[in-house]
């Protein structure tokens, strides 16, 4: 099946710096991704939707000078997470979607983001 | 928010019973998938029913879809404590993917 992986697993850093989170889908192309925070016994909420070789769509209130997505090609996208303050400390995943008529996405198995 | 909402938030069973949850959303869809997470960790996909389906079944899962209320539910038949995580649906309308608040389940041997 579909795989997407995602890296690093987990990262702390310190408040005030920048962190890349990667997001992969290693055996298809992924017209479109899609970036999640998930707090601690919460749902997922949808931060921005990602086209290859386009700028990212946001969700509202997510802010994307604050949250650079890079979505370079069809099977690698980015999440920036910049200037980080411990508020930001969450799970992110990713999830990633071929094109046509297959609806079904591709998660990846996250990232936890701590910043201290 | 376009957050679809599940319930019951929490749920306990014993072992060997079936679990329901139920899935509300509130604008039409295209699709709607149930997924399952171990605490911490990512989700895995349990099914997909399209709108026009009303029914669809996948081993011990039963989902239902009732696109007039915007509602889906979710049955799992003879729980095992495996089953133990937490459920959401999600709801896909265009190129849009919302999940619900999500079900967290606790099955006990």
């Amino acid at each position: 099946g579909a795989v997407v992986s995602q890296h690093p697993s987990w990262v702390i850093c310190k408040s005030g710096t920048s962190v890349k989170i990667e997001c992969r889908s290693l055996d298809f192309q992924a017209t479109t991704m899609f970036w999640y925070r998930q707090f601690p016994k919460q749902s997922l909420m949808l931060m921005a939707t990602s086209n290859e070789g386009s700028k990212a769509t946001y969700e509202q209130g997510v802010e994307k000078d604050k949250f650079l997505i890079n979505h370079a090609s069809l099977t690698l996208s980015t999440l920036t997470v910049t200037s980080a303050h411990p508020e930001d400390s969450s799970f992110y995943i990713c999830s990633a979607r071929g094109g046509g008529l297959n609806y079904e996405q591709y998660f990846g198995p996250g990232t936890r983001l701590t910043v201290t | 928010s376009q957050q679809g909402e599940e319930d019951p938030q929490a749920l306990s069973i014993q072992e060997g019973e079936n679990a329901t949850m139920n899935c509300s959303y509130k604008t039409s869809i295209n699709n709607l998938q149930w997924y399952r997470q171990n605490s911490g960790r990512g989700l895995v996909h349990l099914i997909l029913i399209r709108s026009n389906e009303r029914e669809k079944h996948s081993g011990r899962l039963r989902v239902t879809l009732d696109t007039s209320k915007k509602s889906s539910s979710l049955l799992i038949t003879a729980s095992r404590a495996a089953d133990t995580a937490s459920y959401f649906c999600a709801t896909h309308t265009g190129n849009q993917f919302y999940f619900g608040t999500g079900t967290s389940l606790t099955v006990i041997p």
